[in-house]
């Protein structure tokens, strides 16, 4: 069974800081990956889809990297913002279902 | 640019009644699909629907659940005789053909 794993928990930057947010996953026969932003009491905002077959996706000051051979993907965040405060949610598509992970809360100090 | 929305955003059952859930896909879409967070744990899959009926399910999805598109804009989930368990905010998708999955902003149930 997939098993997508998130890391750190929790996180707390100065404003202004750039951060790297790690999600690794078991099973490398998936689509596709999708990191979402959650707010509270919100629902899901997706933030960057990379296929398969792709490397790196790009939005803005995001930018995520998917190596699906060792089972690993990031997410870049440039230039932090408070308004960047949230929890960050990674999931892999297996053709079936989603199998999330268990989030990163991230907090952006001003 | 057309949401995902679902009614109602908060609901308060007494354990052993039926609730249902309700949602309005986006209108092109094509593939529908339910979620629950029980709070402080991860997001979960219970099933996706398309062409009127179950594509995928859950092992959580089981005869206490079903989903229905009673029209042609309404997507819903019914749970029976619900458990203190069963308190979760449910989330409802929906996509199009090699599309990202759009979701809504949820239904907090809270069984007494």
């Amino acid at each position: 069974k997939q098993e997508v794993t998130q890391i750190p928990a929790a996180l707390s930057v100065p404003e202004g800081e750039n951060l790297v947010l790690n999600c690794s996953f078991t099973d490398s026969a998936i689509y596709n990956l999708q990191w979402f932003r959650q707010d509270p009491g919100k629902g899901l905002t997706s933030l960057l889809l990379i296929q398969s077959s792709q490397r790196e996706q790009t939005s803005g000051r995001l930018n995520a990297s998917l190596d699906k051979s060792s089972g690993r993907s990031t997410l870049y965040i440039a230039a932090s913002q408070p308004g960047d405060s949230a929890t960050y949610l990674c999931a892999v598509w297996t053709g079936n279902q989603f199998y999330f992970g268990t989030g990163t809360s991230l907090t952006v100090i001003p | 640019e057309p949401e995902v929305t679902q009614t109602p955003s908060h609901q308060v059952t007494q354990m052993g009644q039926e609730v249902i859930l309700r949602c309005v896909p986006i209108s092109n879409h094509l593939y529908f699909y339910w979620y629950r967070q029980i709070l402080g744990q991860k997001v979960e899959f219970l099933v996706s629907f398309y062409n009127n009926e179950i594509s995928e399910k859950s092992e959580i999805f089981d005869d206490q659940f079903s989903v229905e598109r009673p029209d042609g804009s309404n997507f819903t989930l019914k749970i029976r005789s619900t458990k203190l368990e069963d308190s979760a905010m449910y989330f409802c998708a929906s996509r199009g053909d090699s599309k990202p999955q759009h979701f809504g902003d949820g239904t907090r149930l809270s069984i007494l």
